[in-house]
């Protein structure tokens, strides 16, 4: 069964200043999915990315970035030059099952507050 | 495109009373997905469906809740009777056919139960 950790519960950085949201997870599979989501104070959750285990090559996305790192379980998330609007909670979830009829794993969540 | 639509968006219940949640998936998608959020227990899955069959229900609490959808437009949660520990934000979420985790939710329904 997958299982997901996230350690930092709140975060709080001034506008501007890069920050990392840590995530570790376990899992008996070979091969998986890993994603991340984000819930502003609006409250619906968004998709950010996918990542696939078997592909271990650090994705960007303008001012986000991912680092997977499968020798240590670990699926980190930064966002560089932080901006107010990133204040939110980030979600990082292992999926489990099949393609068909698996299902997300959320964790705990972190909940980023950026201040101007 | 329509995102998930769910309704109503806020409900306020007395203990005791049915409550019915509402959700209408994105279109062309075949997986619903009902979570409930809590400061507690953070983000559960209650139940999930494939093409409109339940595929895993082992998150819903207990027989009070009860969930259905009888065709690929339209599922709904219901409680019955509602407690106050049923308090939460209830979230609908759909997903295309083969891909996996990429969960599109709807904007939740904030039930309040008194």
């Amino acid at each position: 069964a997958q299982k997901v950790t996230q350690a930092q519960t709140e975060i709080s950085v001034v506008e501007k200043e890069d920050v990392t949201l840590d995530c570790v997870y376990e899992t008996r599979d070979t091969t998986y999915y890993l994603f991340w989501y984000k819930q502003p104070p609006s409250g619906e959750l968004v998709f950010l990315i996918r990542r696939n285990s078997f592909d271990e090559q650090n994705e960007i996305s303008g001012r986000y970035s991912w680092n997977f790192q499968k020798s240590t379980s670990s699926f980190n998330f930064t966002i560089t030059a932080s901006q107010v609007v990133d204040s939110a909670v980030y979600f990082c979830a292992p999926y489990g099952g099949s393609s068909n009829t698996g299902k997300l794993i959320f964790g705990q969540g972190t909940t980023l507050q950026v201040k101007p | 495109d329509a995102g998930v639509i769910q309704s109503p968006r806020h409900e306020v219940t007395e203990m005791g009373q049915e409550v019915t949640l509402r959700c209408k998936p994105i279109s062309g998608h075949n997986s619903l997905f009902w979570y409930r959020q809590t400061m507690m227990r953070g983000l559960e899955l209650l139940i999930y469906f494939n093409n409109n069959v339940p595929i895993d229900d082992s998150g819903m609490p207990e027989d009070r809740f009860s969930a259905k959808m009888p065709n690929a437009s339209f599922s709904t949660l219901k409680i019955q009777p509602s407690e106050p520990r049923d308090s939460a934000v209830y979230f609908c979420a759909s997903r295309k056919q083969g891909n996996l985790g990429e969960q599109y939710f709807g904007p939740g329904t904030r039930l309040t139960v008194t």
